[in-house]
């Protein structure tokens, strides 16, 4: 149980362009799910938290407008990297707990973006 | 919540007991020990935790010393597949956010 998937697992495009990336919680319901981003040789930083139904609470220094997070299901997040730059590339992992305090988190097997 | 620390590396040989300590000297009362590990460009995969008793999976053993001030993570019979960088993180109990720091880099060789 506790599965965690995510989509796609890799993408290139386009400077100036977005990219939707989809987590989905496959055998529970989420309440609370987060986004995180890792760099090369870096630990997972956490960008966002989202409660199904309400806006996303976002961490210090990410920015809400480029990095659009839509939690509309008990299933499924959404992260849509907008006017994406090359410095936008990164290692995306999201992670899903059924509860919204104390419980365990699972992650997803990551979204490697590579902007050009 | 609270700040642990982890050796940066550690090597193992396969078979053998993996034994990785985390010290987290000024927890709380209400923090939880997790662990969780990262083999490389995938997620994190949760792995055990615990608040005072010593904890058992299938995957792994969770020993807490009696001041919680650490803790010791034990793989039973290491293998190839359980290289990976391991993560001890504490969290309050009435908050969901995990703060990854740089963990433990264990390395289990033939």
């Amino acid at each position: 149980g506790a599965v965690v998937s995510q989509h796609p697992s890799r993408v290139i495009c386009k400077s100036g362009t977005s990219v939707k990336i989809e987590c989905r919680s496959l055998d529970f319901q989420a309440t609370t799910m987060f986004w995180y981003r890792q760099f090369p040789k870096q630990s997972l930083m956490l960008m966002a938290t989202s409660n199904e139904g309400s806006k996303a609470t976002y961490e210090q220094g990410v920015e809400k407008d480029k990095f659009l997070i839509n939690h509309a299901s008990l299933t499924l997040s959404t992260l849509t990297v907008t006017s994406a730059h090359p410095e936008d590339s990164s290692f995306y992992i999201c992670s899903a707990q059924e509860g919204t305090v104390g419980e365990t988190q699972y992650f997803g097997p990551g979204t490697r973006l590579l902007v050009l | 919540d609270a700040k642990t620390t982890q050796p940066p590396s550690m090597d193992c040989a396969e078979g053998r007991a993996a034994n990785l300590p985390c010290n987290h000297s000024t927890i709380s009362g209400n923090e939880y020990v997790y662990w969780y590990r990262q083999i490389h460009s995938q997620g994190p995969q949760y792995i055990i935790h615990g608040l005072k008793n010593n904890e058992t999976n299938e995957m792994a053993s969770l020993i807490i010393t009696e001041d919680r001030k650490s803790s010791t993570l034990i793989l039973p019979h290491a293998t190839l597949r359980d290289t990976a960088v391991y993560y001890c993180i504490v969290r309050q109990g009435g908050y969901s956010t995990l703060t990854f720091g740089k963990g433990t880099m264990l390395l289990v060789s033939p």
